[in-house]
């Protein structure tokens, strides 16, 4: 693989459900972040994750839980779904230590809803 | 509070320029990004500035007044498949950062 890659795709899921998006990125990337986008609005963020190990909580953060066990992956739970977390889901990685643009890169992003 | 304006839509035609302008206000400032995005996908990368002035890649120029609070993103000889949503995003001083909601562009023949 190259890049960061989301799965699933695609998921419809039952309100007072548990799920887990999986995010993995093969750039070495230090630094991983997970947004949501919803129309209208910005992205905006969830978690995030400078480096494994640590993690932060974003501007949304609530409902929503992470781990950064390693460099490579950063899952995103959902421990209770509800109406309201219905979105598009996206991960990015970045690595400033490569510069000084910091620039975030994506993954295909995951369409969630909850019904 | 921390916001960015961008305009919801626009309209231009294939072959013009177009102009995409974007104020933001935030808290520390690390740098302005620009993003395009086509529907149903992931945003991807066009451009960074820090500095004052005008940044050129290809048919792609962004542009920074960091005392203004101000950016543009100006895309020339305009192609169909430039029909996307562009995404203004500043970081802050903790370098995260704050997304606009995005100008949808159409591009009409």
């Amino acid at each position: 693989i190259a890049g960061i890659t989301q799965a699933p795709t695609s998921q419809i899921l039952a309100a007072g459900r548990r799920m887990t998006l999986r995010c993995t990125q093969d750039m070495r990337h230090n630094a991983m972040y997970w947004y949501r986008q919803d129309l209208g609005l910005g992205l905006r963020l969830i978690h995030y994750s400078n480096t494994a190990g640590t993690t932060g909580k974003g501007e949304v953060p609530d409902g929503y839980s992470v781990s950064r066990a390693n460099t490579d992956d950063f899952p995103l739970t959902l421990a209770s779904a509800v109406p309201s977390q219905t979105s598009v889901y996206f991960c990015a990685s970045s690595d400033p230590g490569l510069g000084d643009t910091d620039t975030q890169y994506f993954g295909p992003g995951t369409r969630l809803t909850v019904l | 509070g921390q916001n960015i304006d961008q305009p919801t839509e626009m309209t231009a035609t294939e072959g013009a320029i177009v102009q995409i302008n974007c104020t933001y206000q935030t808290s520390g400032f690390n740098g302005l990004f620009w993003y395009q995005q086509h529907a149903g996908e992931a945003p991807t990368f066009l451009s960074y500035n820090v500095l004052d002035g005008l940044e050129e890649k290809g048919r792609f120029s962004s542009f920074l007044s960091r005392s203004k609070g101000y950016s543009y993103l100006l895309l020339k000889e305009l192609q169909m498949k430039d029909s996307a949503s562009y995404l203004c995003a500043c970081m802050d001083s903790n370098y995260q950062l704050i997304w606009g909601a995005g100008t949808k562009l159409i591009i009409k023949p």
